[in-house]
């Protein structure tokens, strides 16, 4: 059972785009929600985090968007470069994920067009 | 400050045999993780080590599968005897204790990836 669904798997934007990446959960406990960028060869790297007491979070040309009664969150990457070419995974964690019991989503392999 | 490693980058065994994956984590941090990502699918999580303790083994996925920190330091994973669902990456994690509430992030290694034939 996928307590983490992710959309789309795959992406194509071209540069300067506006790239959009889905994600719902199902366990009401989640309150820590990451977001990882991972390039080829490369682990896992955080990119940007949310806890439900918000309902978005932006970072440069990144943001979250959170809507807790739907249980979905997204991520949304403003002004798309070739640089940001790499899969994101989200995540989602009980307890503010102290445990680091991160439940991740299968993966969204984004490509960015010169 | 060098980050998570991990060794061999690269692991191919036949079924049956054995592999040994090591990872060490950042410089004190006390939690060290263990994930797995089996092609095309999530990431899963495997175990949690707080110093030389394991905190979580609830993802592991059966009796061939050990996990060591000894000393609280590196930790390794064998998995013996291997088998074809095996093959995947195995990434290592680290993290800092949480302080005041705070999650401390998780740092991912760059993963060992083991095919089984």
């Amino acid at each position: 059972q996928q307590q983490v669904k992710q959309s789309p798997q795959s992406l194509i934007v071209q540069k300067g785009g506006i790239s959009i990446i889905n994600c719902a959960y199902e366990n009401t406990a989640f309150d820590y929600f990451p977001w990882y960028q991972q390039f080829p060869g490369k682990g896992p790297a955080l990119l940007i985090a949310i806890r439900p007491d918000v309902s978005e979070k932006k970072e440069g040309r990144f943001t979250i968007s959170f809507n807790k009664s739907a249980k979905q969150f997204s991520l949304h990457i403003m002004d798309s470069q070739p640089g940001d070419s790499a899969t994101y995974f989200c995540a989602a964690s009980e307890e503010g994920g102290s445990q680091g019991n991160l439940i991740f989503g299968k993966g969204t392999k984004l490509s960015v067009k010169p | 400050e060098a980050g998570v490693t991990q060794f061999p980058s690269h692991s191919v065994i036949e079924k049956g045999q054995t592999v040994t994956l090591r990872c060490d984590p950042i410089s004190g941090h006390d939690n060290l993780y263990w994930y797995r990502r089996v092609m095309g699918k999530e990431i899963k999580f495997l175990l949690h080590f707080v110093k030389e303790s394991k905190q979580d083994e609830s993802g592991m996925p059966n009796n061939r599968f050990l996990a060591e920190r000894t000393g609280g330091t590196y930790s390794t994973l064998k998995v013996q005897p291997a088998e074809l669902e095996d093959s995947g990456v195995y990434f290592c994690a680290s993290s800092q204790e949480k302080i005041a509430g705070v999650t401390g992030e998780l740092f991912f290694g760059e993963g060992s990836r083991l095919t089984v034939l």
